[in-house]
């Protein structure tokens, strides 16, 4: 099976701050990476599909990269309501595996 | 509006079973695939279960392989999970989810808002 690994696995930014989190699959998985934004108590919200395809409604500050085994999310400017915890997870081949998290703080 | 409403969820003692079922509206489920998706207490994300939009492929994680079932109703537009022989660690909050394409293609653009499931005595 395909297991992801995400860094950090927490991390405290400021408003405006860019903030980059990566992820790592144990094989190459071309671009089926996604990310996942999620608040307390709320279900996951899909940002990035295909590694850096950007979700209908979701905000240009938020982008992807990368292919193969490496992948980043990138927020270019922090905004307030951006704190939360955050997922990659790829769709290359069932089971579909999600990272281990990156909780996004406020400095 | 696209919306997927669980239910199902509960108390259930170690070794029960539980069925969940996951109510859709605002689209037509056949078009999609759909899987479920847990996460225990204070813990990530956790894929579990994914069927095709006509119900005939289905996949399952390793942990729940042998004891959950997942299925569709597409007249009724409901996803279901019949989960048996429950443990301790099947404890969740479970999501239904709505993958982008007909296959099982592992891309969840839209998500349930849960429904919990605790196994206790």
């Amino acid at each position: 099976d395909i297991q992801m690994t995400q860094s950090p696995s927490s991390l405290s930014a400021s408003v405006g701050d860019r903030v980059t989190i990566t992820c790592r699959a144990n094989q190459s998985i071309s671009s089926h990476s996604n990310w996942f934004q999620q608040k307390p108590g709320k279900a996951p919200k899909l940002l990035i599909y295909a590694a850096s395809s950007l979700q209908s409604g979701v905000p240009s500050r938020f982008s992807g990269s990368g292919s193969g085994t490496d992948f980043t999310l990138t927020i270019s400017s922090l905004q307030p309501e951006d704190f939360a915890t955050y997922y990659c997870q790829h769709s290359y081949i069932a089971p579909y595996s999600f990272g281990q998290g990156t909780n996004l703080e406020i400095k | 509006e696209v919306q997927l409403l669980e239910s199902g969820g509960g108390l259930v003692q170690p070794g029960g079973s539980l069925r969940l079922s996951c109510a859709a509206s605002g689209f037509t489920l056949s078009s999609y695939a759909m899987s479920w998706v847990r996460q225990a207490p204070g813990k990530g994300l956790e894929w579990v279960s994914g069927i095709s939009g006509s119900g005939g492929t289905t996949y399952y994680a390793d942990s729940v392989k042998g004891r959950f079932t997942i299925s569709r109703d597409n007249s009724k537009n409901t996803l279901y999970l019949q989960m048996n022989s429950l443990r301790a660690d099947d404890t969740a909050v479970y999501y239904c989810a709505q993958d982008r394409f007909r296959g099982v293609q592992g891309v969840f653009d839209v998500w349930g808002q849960g429904t919990t499931v605790t196994v206790s005595s």
